[in-house]
């Protein structure tokens, strides 16, 4: 069974740019959740789909950060303008509904 | 306001020995927990998770004891080998469908050879 994937892996971007990552979850997985890793800390939930809808976005800073699941199978997260505290890991994970999130490699984010 | 935490942000121990890595949380709310292990430049992979109705969960070498009464959850590793050495997370959740989870900042584990 593939497992969650993300792209890219990488990206260095200067302050104010915007920046665009992509997971495609567990096939048959309707939850899917974007987490926000921040050096020396654990993953801090930013949004969370059912399907193609928002369950809980209550701790996406919405004045920069958009994020979308269009056909209720892969999503985008977007960040315009990126401002330096955005530096960090971006984990996408996805479950069958039972809790265990399961985890893409992530996308580690620079901002300079 | 942290409603996870691993208070030791770092444990080492000698191949062969137990380890022992410890999580305490705040919500009463939260009634199922999992631990987590992350390799450099890879996401958490799921190890083991315990539910509120049990004091005691057992996989192989990894076992998660609970004590809802002091809000304290442990992991503890018999016996710990090199390819242990990896960061431990431990996060929670109310069971009730798909909540988020809630991680702690983690604990980095040093086997020692």
């Amino acid at each position: 069974e593939a497992g969650v994937a993300q792209s890219p892996r990488y990206k260095i971007i200067e302050k104010r740019q915007s920046v665009a990552f992509w997971c495609n979850p567990i096939s048959g997985h309707a939850t899917l959740y974007w987490y926000q890793q921040i050096l020396g800390q654990g993953p801090k939930l930013l949004i969370q789909f059912q399907n193609n809808g928002v369950v809980d976005d209550s701790q996406l800073p919405k004045d920069r950060f958009s994020a979308e699941r269009l056909k209720g199978v892969d999503s985008t997260l977007k960040i315009q303008p990126a401002k330096l505290e955005d530096s960090a890991v971006y984990l996408c994970a996805s479950s069958l509904g039972t809790g265990e999130n399961f985890f893409g490699p992530g996308t580690r984010l620079t901002v300079l | 306001d942290q409603q996870v935490k691993q208070n030791s942000p770092s444990l080492s121990v000698q191949e062969g020995r137990i380890s022992i890595l410890n999580c305490d949380y705040t919500n009463s709310m939260f009634d199922y927990f999992l631990w987590y292990k992350k390799y450099p430049a890879e996401g958490p992979t799921f190890l083991i998770s315990i539910s509120s109705i049990k004091d005691k969960n057992e996989d192989g070498r990894f076992t998660v004891f609970l004590n809802k009464s002091a809000k304290h959850l442990s992991l503890h590793i018999v016996p710990s080998q090199p390819g242990d050495s990896a960061v431990y997370f431990c996060a929670a959740r109310r069971n009730s469908g798909n909540t988020p989870l809630v991680f702690g900042k983690g604990t980095r584990l040093s086997v020692i050879a």
